[in-house]
């Protein structure tokens, strides 16, 4: 099946720096979302990409759909510390399930003040 | 405020009892909706999805005697976890798609079953 593999697997960061991850898959996507979960709750979408090549924001998050179909990346400008959490892409089958989402392996992001 | 709620939020069993969690849609109704299970330090691995009305279907590795979903209304649909035993336990969490097919989901707060 599809796999989604993001690095850092963990990044430790300074209050204020920019954060940049990714996610790579085997095989081409469609659709890229990217989701935030924080510690004992469900994860929470945070930008969705639909369009090979497109840049997308919401506020101080950035993210991009590989030309490939292949990628995505994710940045986060300025961190603060209630980015704290778990990052995951997220993408659905090429072919029906649209909502059946694989979810990558995760980065781990911690802030230090 | 919350769209997607779960509960109980944590549950602590013996081995071979019944759980069952429930999963409400509180701001629309779904016809679908969709169980995942994730283990300590890892991702979300889809378990099953949850039809209204009909049967659940379950993804390659996930045994349906063991996990039995009901979806009886357009807002709530339950997972029950039978014959709990130590290796069930795991933070599960259901998903109600916003609208379409786009892959855009609200995920409840998560079921952490602890089996003793």
């Amino acid at each position: 099946g599809q796999q989604l593999n993001q690095s850092p697997q963990s990044m430790f960061i300074q209050e204020g720096e920019d954060v940049s991850m990714n996610c790579t898959s085997s095989s081409i996507f469609n659709t890229w979302l990217w989701y935030k979960q924080d510690p004992g709750e469900g994860p929470v979408l945070l930008i969705a990409l639909y369009k090979a090549g497109e840049l997308t924001s919401n506020g101080r998050l950035t993210a991009q759909f590989g030309i490939t179909r292949k990628d995505s990346f994710l940045n986060i400008s300025a961190s603060i510390p209630s980015d704290v959490g778990i990052y995951f892409c997220a993408g659905p089958p090429i072919t029906g399930g649209g909502n059946k989402l694989t979810f990558g392996t995760g980065t781990q992001l911690k802030v230090e003040l | 405020g919350a769209v997607v709620s779960q509960h109980p939020s944590r549950v602590i069993c013996k081995s071979g009892t019944s759980v069952k969690i429930e999963c409400r849609s509180l701001d629309f109704q779904a016809t679908t909706m969709f169980w995942y299970r994730q283990f300590p330090k890892q991702s979300l691995m889809l378990m099953a999805t949850s039809n209204e009305g009909s049967k659940a279907t379950y993804e390659q590795g996930v045994e349906k005697d063991k996990f039995l979903i009901n979806h009886a209304s357009l807002t709530l649909s339950t997972l029950t976890v039978t014959s709990a035993h130590p290796e069930d336990s795991s933070f599960y969490i259901c998903s109600v798609p916003t609208s379409g097919n786009t892959g855009e989901l609200f995920f409840g707060e998560g079921s952490r079953l602890t089996v003793l």
